[in-house]
């Protein structure tokens, strides 16, 4: 079993859509982080929190210690949201643990 | 500041031939990190420094691999051989480095390799 668990793999969802992506962990961890992968390869982190919730524009990510679980939500999906969401931990060093990805396709 | 620089940014050679790859790192960041990033496998830290020391190597696939950071604003990563299972995208990443902070990182572009 991976430490880092996301769901679902896949995701299709028509523009305007409200969008969750699930991580579940099961190490103990510092901080927790969202990054993004567009499908030109570029990657870049768009959040890190360690407890709360925390939200930029449209995206908002929560995170529950007790429960070992984060969720990332896009709230009026639109087509440039299209991309890889990959969540990571990171215990008491800077290395980071990663998740598989789940793939999101907004359609207009 | 112009972000990670990597280079290059496409690599094609042969089974058998040395490849280095290049890393420049945002200045004033402390922390370097290595990663892999395959279909099969995602993303995996190889190495990271930590004040052009290497703290965790455990992800160095083998001897063929190896890592420099000879200073706070450069780092390698040679394959010598490369293998074609080498071929993936390579990213370099830094960060501020605080201790145990789990900073954020900053990506690099990305190295895309090909072993033939």
């Amino acid at each position: 079993k991976n430490e880092v668990e996301q769901s679902p793999q896949n995701l299709t969802a028509q523009e305007g859509e409200f969008i969750t992506i699930n991580c579940s962990y099961s190490v103990g961890i510092s901080a927790l982080h969202w990054l993004q992968q567009h499908p030109g390869g570029g990657i870049v982190s768009l959040f890190m929190l360690s407890s709360g919730k925390k939200k930029h524009g449209r995206l908002i990510a929560t995170i529950n210690i007790q429960e070992k679980h984060s969720s990332l939500h896009i709230t009026a999906s639109h087509p440039r949201d299209s991309a890889v969401y990959i969540c990571a931990v990171s215990g008491n060093t800077d290395k980071l643990i990663f998740g598989t990805g789940t793939r999101l396709q907004v359609f207009p | 500041d112009a972000g990670v620089i990597q280079s290059p940014r496409h690599e094609v050679t042969e089974m058998g031939q040395e490849v280095t790859l290049r890393c420049k790192p945002i200045s004033g960041h402390n922390s370097l990190f290595w990663y892999r990033q395959t279909m099969m496998r995602g993303l995996e830290l190889l190495i990271y420094f930590n004040n052009n020391v290497p703290i965790d190597d455990s992800g160095m696939p083998e001897d063929r691999f190896s890592a420099k950071m000879p200073n706070a604003s450069f780092s390698t990563l040679k394959i010598q051989p490369s293998e074609p299972r080498d071929s993936a995208v390579y990213f370099c990443a830094s960060s501020w480095g605080l201790a145990g902070a789990g900073d954020t990182q900053y990506f690099g572009p990305g190295t895309r390799l090909t072993v033939l």
